[in-house]
């Protein structure tokens, strides 16, 4: 059964970088057969796909984050990582990262971790 | 690339069938086969539960089914249970931004 796993900070000022890292078990990254993504969601709001990652490091963003956003990826340990520059109060949400399933959805999640972005 | 539309609640009694809506455009739901429907109950992640438009995960419930027509997709819970009162949220594919989301729709069960 795959397992995800957000950490970070749950605290950033504005203007600062927010920094999360998902950790991947009971699954490799490494393996090849799935993007991995991180997903937002503001309190009570929808949801917002933030860009995903392939083990070689590949990548693709939203466009509305693209110039704020950089993700990497470490196969030796499982895990891939979201920075998101520049933040301000409206980049408060839960943070979840999943695992994009070859049908163009999301299979598996994590639990997700609350970000507030407050001086 | 805007968020698909759904309805801000829906609501029925047990036992009943409800239908939520999720529309879009010709760049993400009406042009392809794509939409997936995800179950999320308070302060939890978001739970596949349809894919590809109709496809159902191992596990998922046969009470729930998906539809689409055009540029809008259907998610259907028949036998209403109290345990399907949460948040739904639609999901597609999109050739701008390659995934975008509904803006949810609450369900409650009367």
């Amino acid at each position: 059964q795959v397992q995800l796993q957000e950490s970070g900070p749950g605290l950033v000022k504005p203007s600062q970088t927010l920094s999360l890292t998902c950790t991947v078990s009971g699954g490799s990254i490494s393996s090849g057969d799935y993007y991995w993504s991180w997903i937002r969601q503001p309190a009570g709001k929808g949801l917002e796909w933030i860009g995903r990652i392939y083990y070689s490091g590949s990548t693709n963003y939203n466009p509305s984050l693209k110039n704020r956003v950089t993700m990497s990826v470490d196969t030796s340990k499982n895990q891939f990582s979201l920075k998101l520059r520049s933040v301000t109060a409206s980049d408060t949400a839960v943070y979840y990262c999943a695992r994009d399933a070859v049908e163009w959805s999301f299979d598996y999640w994590g639990q997700g971790t609350l970000v507030t972005v407050s001086s | 690339q805007s968020a698909l539309t759904q309805p801000a609640s829906v609501s029925g009694s047990p036992g009943q069938s409800i239908t939520i809506s999720c529309t879009g455009t010709n760049t993400d739901v009406g042009g392809y086969d794509y939409v997936s429907w995800y179950q999320q109950h308070p302060d939890k992640a978001p739970k596949l539960l349809i894919f590809e438009v109709s496809g159902r995960p191992s596990g998922v419930s046969y009470r729930f089914s998906g539809s689409k027509s055009g540029n809008t997709a259907l998610l259907t819970i028949s036998g209403l249970q109290a345990e399907d009162e949460a948040d739904y949220f639609c999901q597609s594919y999109a050739s701008t931004t390659l995934y975008v989301f509904g803006t949810g729709t609450q369900v409650t069960v009367l």
